[in-house]
């Protein structure tokens, strides 16, 4: 069964470095998200994406985030400037149908020190 | 704003018993509903997705309810395992918002 695959899985960074967090999505999808869920907490959306572009966003998605699709095949998460409640697990989902069918990868776990 | 509540937030039963996981979402517009399971430390696998238009999903020892009308879903594990401990996670998918809004999950034990 088709996969989306996230590395690393597991990302230690010192506070205020940049980190690229990487995921593959299934190949055919065309919509892309990322999630994340901070330790003991509930998973909570960041940002969908679609046609290269934005689709939607949540408040938490600020001016230190950013995504890209640089390739055919692969969907970045960038924090500029890390602080130390960053530290969370990443999920990154991809659907082929915007409403229907995601499929969510194995996640990032980032630890901000 | 759309909200997503869970109960219990932990259940401990013996293997071999049937249970229910109880799911509540504030807003009815929903499009879809998603039950995931999540062991710890680890990603999210999907388990049941219910449409807006379906009443129930089955697969295997679990059938999952949506009751659009009393914003519930309900999770039935038949027959407990071991093996079914796990946190399971429900999740609300709105059209006009494009993302799932999340659950806090069930942490379900089951004792051999």
């Amino acid at each position: 069964e088709p996969e989306v695959t996230q590395t690393p899985s597991h990302q230690v960074t010192q506070m205020g470095q940049e980190v690229i967090l990487r995921c593959v999505p299934i190949s055919n999808h065309l919509y892309f998200y990322w999630y994340r869920q901070i330790l003991g907490q509930k998973v909570e959306f960041l940002v969908s994406f679609y046609n290269n572009e934005i689709s939607e966003k949540s408040e938490i998605f600020d001016d230190q985030f950013s995504v890209e699709r640089p390739d055919g095949s692969n969907f970045t998460l960038k924090i500029r400037s890390t602080k130390l409640e960053d530290s969370a697990m990443y999920f990154c989902a991809s659907s082929r149908v915007g409403n229907y069918g995601y499929t969510f990868g194995s996640g990032t776990r980032l630890t901000v020190v | 704003k759309q909200e997503v509540t869970q109960i219990p937030a932990a259940l401990s039963v013996p293997e071999g018993e049937n249970l229910v996981l109880n799911c509540s979402f504030t807003d009815s517009a929903i499009y879809n509903l998603q039950w995931f399971r999540q062991d710890p430390g680890k990603g999210l696998t999907s388990l049941l997705l219910i449409q807006s238009s379906q009443r129930e999903q089955t697969s295997g020892r679990l059938n999952a309810s949506l009751d659009k009308s009393s914003g519930r879903s309900t999770l039935y594990i038949a027959a407990s395992q071991p093996g079914d401990s796990a946190t399971y996670l429900c999740a609300g998918f709105y059209n006009y918002g494009q993302n799932f809004v999340f659950g806090p999950g069930t942490r379900l034990s089951v004792l051999p």
